[in-house]
């Protein structure tokens, strides 16, 4: 099926710092959300867009939906050591009618 | 439970046996879907439910993967002749309902499955 491209694949920070990351599509979305994967556990629901431009928090995550619906940004600031794991992009189009996920970017915060 | 339960949580079995996953939905969901993640990797869609509707089984990489989902809820997959390359985590999640893009998936955390 489609995959999502994510990027980086990986990130490598000092705790403290603040973190970008992005997915891109060829196709238009209409939703696009944003998972957290710890190490031995299921995906979890970070974030939810269903608007293009819409910009969403949840607490130090801050998600936005872009503005040509083939692109969404994640950022965390101020690193903290529990933000480890992987995170994934996950988007609904209109032709469609299932998510298509992206490839994931593993976060390591250095303490 | 309030989450998506899975289980067994690790299997572990030689090469050429049959193993069965099991997932138990959030209650109400009506949607269901079966991904892999391979280590390292991202998720691969396997296979969907939605009610009563016939499943979507395109994304099962050969025949000897099903799944079947009894009552609307419960569902196995099922791997026949396991091969080391079906190694991999298996994730279940569901939804309240299928192909509504504002009704995320929420997942369970899946059967680490390993072959010798």
């Amino acid at each position: 099926g489609q995959q999502l491209n994510q990027s980086p694949q990986s990130m490598f920070i000092q705790e403290g710092e603040d973190v970008s990351m992005n997915c891109t599509s060829s196709s238009i979305f209409n939703t696009w959300l944003w998972y957290k994967q710890e190490p031995g556990e299921g995906p979890v629901l970070l974030i939810a867009l269903y608007k293009a431009g819409e910009l969403t928090s949840n607490g130090r995550l801050t998600a936005q939906f872009g503005i040509t619906r083939k692109d969404s940004f994640l950022n965390i600031s101020a690193s903290i050591p529990s933000d480890v794991g992987i995170y994934f992009c996950a988007g609904h189009s209109n032709t469609g009618n299932q998510f298509y996920f992206g490839t994931g970017t593993s976060l390591t915060v250095i303490p | 439970g309030a989450g998506v339960s899975q289980s067994p949580s690790n299997k572990v079995t030689e090469k050429g046996k049959d193993v069965e996953l099991r997932c138990d939905p959030i209650s109400g969901h009506t949607a269901l879907y079966w991904y892999r993640q391979s280590l390292g990797q991202g998720l691969e869609f396997l296979i969907y439910f939605q009610g009563n509707s016939a499943p979507d089984k395109s994304g099962l990489p050969s025949d000897r993967f099903s799944a079947e989902r009894t009552g609307g809820s419960v569902s196995t997959l099922t791997i026949q002749r396991t091969q080391q390359e079906d190694s991999a985590v298996y994730l279940c999640a569901s939804s309240l309902v299928w192909g509504g893009s504002n009704q995320p998936q929420h997942f369970g955390d899946g059967t680490r499955l390993s072959i010798l």
